[in-house]
């Protein structure tokens, strides 16, 4: 079983290109959300879906677009990368559509840097 | 808002020894508590949670936590840990109300070192 897919593992960006991290569940789970993840900052929240159609901004959304066409994909979008983007990224999934009372399964990360 | 404290960012154990890793929370209401393993170059896996009931939870690999709440603490530990053990332990809190729009607030995590 596949659980929380993410695409690519490793990417390398110049400041001003665009990229879409993929990721997909096969677990049909409601719930999915972005995370970045930076040396000595723990995980913080960029965006998270309830369900398809519906998207919301987590803590630091800030150049980081989400769409939610369908319940498996959730992309993560940078419109033009910056320095500061550079991070380890992981989307994670969970039941019942409530982000906070479910345990999140998380992909295994992509990790992006921005020269 | 949320907020979690792992107060030791570093932690050597040897191998045999018990472990225990601390962490605060703050929440105005019931909070919903986790426990995450990363191995290096690998996503975070679940070792336990805290929903309600029983404050003493088991989890994998022989891992247990104690949620206190008149110490907003939910520490985690093990009586005897393997040099599989290392790795980057984190520990999250999760909005009680059922609404949880705003997904998990993590601590900045606690890296363990287990020595021969």
């Amino acid at each position: 079983n596949a659980g929380v897919t993410q695409t690519p593992k490793f990417q390398v960006l110049k400041t001003g290109q665009s990229m879409t991290l993929q990721c997909a569940q096969d677990m049909n789970h409601e719930y999915m959300s972005w995370y970045r993840q930076d040396p000595g900052m723990g995980l913080r929240l960029i965006h998270y879906s309830v369900g398809a159609g519906i998207t919301d901004q987590g803590e630091v959304p800030n150049g980081y677009n989400v769409s939610r066409s369908t319940t498996e994909d959730f992309p993560l979008r940078l419109l033009s990368a910056a320095p500061s983007q550079t991070s380890v990224y992981f989307c994670a999934s969970s039941s019942q559509g409530a982000a906070g009372n479910q345990p999140q399964h998380f992909g295994d990360g992509t990790r992006l840097s921005i020269l | 808002a949320q907020s979690v404290t792992q107060p030791d960012i570093h932690i050597t154990v040897s191998e045999g020894a018990s472990l225990e890793l601390r962490c605060n929370y703050s929440y105005g209401a019931t909070p919903y508590l986790f426990w995450y393993v990363q191995s290096p170059g690998q996503g975070l896996q679940l070792l336990l949670k805290y929903f309600s009931g029983d404050t003493l939870v088991q989890g994998i690999k022989g891992f247990e936590a104690e949620f206190k709440r008149s110490q907003s603490s939910f520490n985690l530990r093990k009586p005897s840990v393997h040099w599989s053990d290392a790795a980057e332990y984190f520990c999250a809190v999760g909005a009680g109300s059922g609404g949880g729009a705003d997904g998990l607030t993590f601590g900045k995590g606690t890296h363990l070192i287990i020595q021969p």
